[in-house]
């Protein structure tokens, strides 16, 4: 079955310690993406990146990193949360195009995360 | 800079029911332009997109869509509504689809 798998789906931490959310998808996509879902702002997006070691800033990078070395994982890394990234967070995946060639973004079923 | 606006928050609608979802958008050229539905507890889904072409488009689950360039807007319509179409709708617009642009949602409830 097609799928994007986050892990862990639940997960409250306290204010500093390094967490990572990982992300795997099993449909050899290039592109891959991180969102966060706020009540009233919608999804804004974190970081993306468009194949292997090729990632970039979204709208709202700080305080996340990311890495890209393998196809199938985007892990979301958290150095030192804080309570501002209380959040739901959502792994994307589509096949990388452009223009006419669009592929369809799949979802994740999210992660939320609590900082205490 | 693209951004979506969806002016309706929340929408209760009753089962049978006809329904239109509103979602603005400013964007300097032709947009690509997407609705996506978020079921309680699950990621997003797309229903339908609209890159060119015929501005109604159908998408799944018996949602259509129309671009309307001089109102700047891509409304979701569906004829009648089912009880499971309770969820949370989202709008997005790009230029592509690798840089989309959310709007804040439309949490839709459905009465018996």
């Amino acid at each position: 079955e097609a799928q994007v798998t986050q892990n862990p789906r639940y997960l409250i931490t306290v204010t500093g310690k390094k967490l990572t959310v990982t992300c795997s998808q099993n449909m050899n996509h290039e592109y891959m993406s991180w969102y966060r879902q706020d009540p009233g702002l919608g999804l804004r997006q974190i970081y993306y990146s468009m194949n292997v070691e090729v990632t970039d800033k979204g709208d709202v990078p700080e305080g996340y990193k990311v890495s890209r070395k393998e196809k199938r994982n985007f892990p979301l890394i958290l150095e030192s949360p804080s309570p501002n990234q209380t959040s739901l967070y959502f792994c994307a995946s589509k096949r990388r195009g452009g223009g006419s060639n669009t592929g369809e973004l799949f979802f994740g079923e999210g992660s939320r995360l609590t900082v205490l | 800079a693209q951004s979506v606006t969806q002016p309706d928050i929340h929408i209760t609608v009753s089962e049978g029911a006809s329904l239109e979802l509103r979602c603005n958008y400013s964007y300097g050229a032709t947009p690509y332009l997407f609705w996506y539905v978020q079921s309680p507890g699950q990621g997003l889904q797309l229903l339908l997109k609209y890159f060119s072409g015929d501005t109604l488009v159908q998408g799944i689950k018996g949602f259509e869509a129309e671009f309307k360039r001089s109102q700047s807007s891509f409304n979701l319509r569906k004829p009648s509504v089912h009880w499971s179409d309770a969820a949370e709708y989202f709008c997005a617009v790009g230029p592509n689809n690798n840089d989309m642009r959310f709007g804040a949602g439309t949490r839709l409830t459905v009465k018996p």
